[in-house]
């Protein structure tokens, strides 16, 4: 059964880079799935951010495609998430999730990771 | 970008109720319909997808209809472990979008 687990620093300065790595385990990350963020502000509703699939490609949510940069690490099973010049407004639980494709049915996220805090404060 | 507007935004129902939330599209997304189910500091969890199909290990009081641009999710009788928010998504095109959430609370 596949895993994620989101890691990385609960605090980032106004102006600096959010950097995130979700981790797979139980599968491999080269499978047939687009693998996601989605953030959710405390208190407040879920948002996609974007995700990329294996071979590099990759789909970004446009009200954050300026400042943002999502990536795969075939070697280490994992991907990455770096959204730059970060404000207030991106303090949120941030989730890694897998969206499980099909070619009739649509897709969805069917395993998510438990979230991690980020608070953008100086 | 597709719009998913839910109502109600919250609900107040006792356990037994039969509970329905809607979910509309602002363009058709056929059946490319997800509902989730979240819980105060968990991560959303996949009830329904395809719109009516039921996720593996869900209770069969959770169903899904709909297609084109209207849906509902509905809780058969409802139980005290399913008082959660619930939110509805679409994977017709990107940027993927979710519904604002309903909360189901305890009247």
């Amino acid at each position: 059964q596949v895993q994620l687990q989101e890691s990385g620093p609960g605090l980032v300065k106004p102006s600096g880079t959010l950097s995130l790595t979700c981790a797979v385990s139980g599968g491999s990350i080269s499978s047939y799935n687009w693998w996601t963020w989605v953030r959710q502000p405390p208190g407040k509703g879920l948002e996609w951010i974007g995700e990329i699939y294996h071979s590099g490609s990759s789909n970004y949510n446009p009200s954050l495609r300026s400042r943002l940069t999502i990536s795969v690490d075939k070697s280490k099973n994992q991907f990455s998430l770096k959204l730059s010049s970060v404000t207030a407004a991106d303090t949120a639980v941030y989730y890694c999730a897998r969206r499980a494709m099909t070619m009739v049915r649509g897709s969805w996220f069917d395993t998510w990771g438990q979230g991690t805090l980020v608070t953008v404060s100086s | 970008d597709i719009q998913m507007t839910q109502s109600p935004s919250s609900l107040s129902a006792s356990v037994g109720d039969r509970v329905t939330i809607t979910c509309r599209a602002s363009q058709s997304i056929n059946n490319y319909l997800t509902w989730y189910q979240q819980k105060p500091g968990k991560a959303p969890k996949l009830l329904i997808y395809g719109a009516s199909s039921l996720q593996s290990g869900v209770p069969s009081r959770f169903s899904g209809s709909g297609s084109g641009t209207d849906f509902t999710l509905t809780i058969s009788s409802l139980q005290p472990e399913d008082f959660a928010t619930y939110y509805c998504q679409q994977s017709y095109s990107t940027p993927l979008t979710f519904g604002g959430g309903t909360k189901v609370e305890i009247k």
